[in-house]
């Protein structure tokens, strides 16, 4: 079965601390996404990267950034987390088309 | 910019009836069209799709039907269970890295 892990499934965090949420998905995909979940407001992309070490933003970038070392691999990190960043996260993946993506379970980050 | 409305956000069925989910879409572009289901503690996962040269798909108890014309797409699912409850999403891709998404409509099936 396929499987996009996301490394925490809730977090709680303080305003200006630096915030890793880890992903990691074991179907070879090339493509790795970052969107955030807000009610009433769907999934907004983040970031997304089509290669490793490739990276580019999407729709909401400011006061995130990603990295991605390795295929399966691909990190979102707040640099300073704002209470505004409270939000479900969620990683996906996709093939090379990306018409279908594989979504992660969620990491509810509060911060306080 | 392109964006997808969704309709209603929150929908209420007695088991058994029939549920109808709506969405629009901006981008004539937008050339494949899937649905996701969210349920409780889970992550979104598609269940159905439809691509623009289809009008109607059909899966078991839910098909969606598209209308390219208006740009419109909606989900039906007939003979509703309570395992239906979730969060539905409809979304538009048209290519390339970038699928919008809907808003969402959360699904209640009265038992």
């Amino acid at each position: 079965d396929v499987k996009v892990t996301q490394s925490s499934r809730y977090l709680v965090k303080r305003t200006g601390e630096k915030v890793f949420l880890e992903c990691v998905q074991d179907m070879d995909h090339e493509n790795m996404f970052w969107y955030r979940q807000d009610p009433g407001l769907g999934l907004r992309l983040i970031y997304f990267s089509y290669d490793v070490k490739m990276k580019e933003k999407g729709d909401i970038p400011e006061g995130y950034s990603v990295s991605r070392e390795k295929k399966e691999r691909f990190s979102l990190i707040l640099e300073s987390a704002s209470t505004n960043q409270t939000s479900m996260y969620l990683c996906a993946s996709g093939q090379l088309t990306n018409e279908k993506l594989f979504f992660g379970s969620g990491t509810q980050l509060s911060v306080l | 910019g392109e964006n997808v409305e969704q309709h209603p956000s929150t929908l209420s069925v007695q088991e058994g009836d029939s549920a109808v989910i709506k969405c629009t879409y901006s981008d004539s572009a937008s050339n494949y069209f899937p649905w996701y289901k969210q349920e409780l503690g889970k992550g979104p996962q598609l269940i159905i799709d439809i691509r623009s040269n289809v009008g109607e798909k059909k899966d078991q108890r839910i098909a969606v039907t598209l209308n390219k014309t208006a740009k419109h797409f909606s989900l039906h699912i007939t003979e509703t269970q309570p395992e239906d409850s979730a969060v539905y999403f409809c979304a538009a891709y048209t290519g390339g890295f970038k699928t919008i998404f809907g808003a969402g409509t959360r699904l209640f099936v009265k038992a």
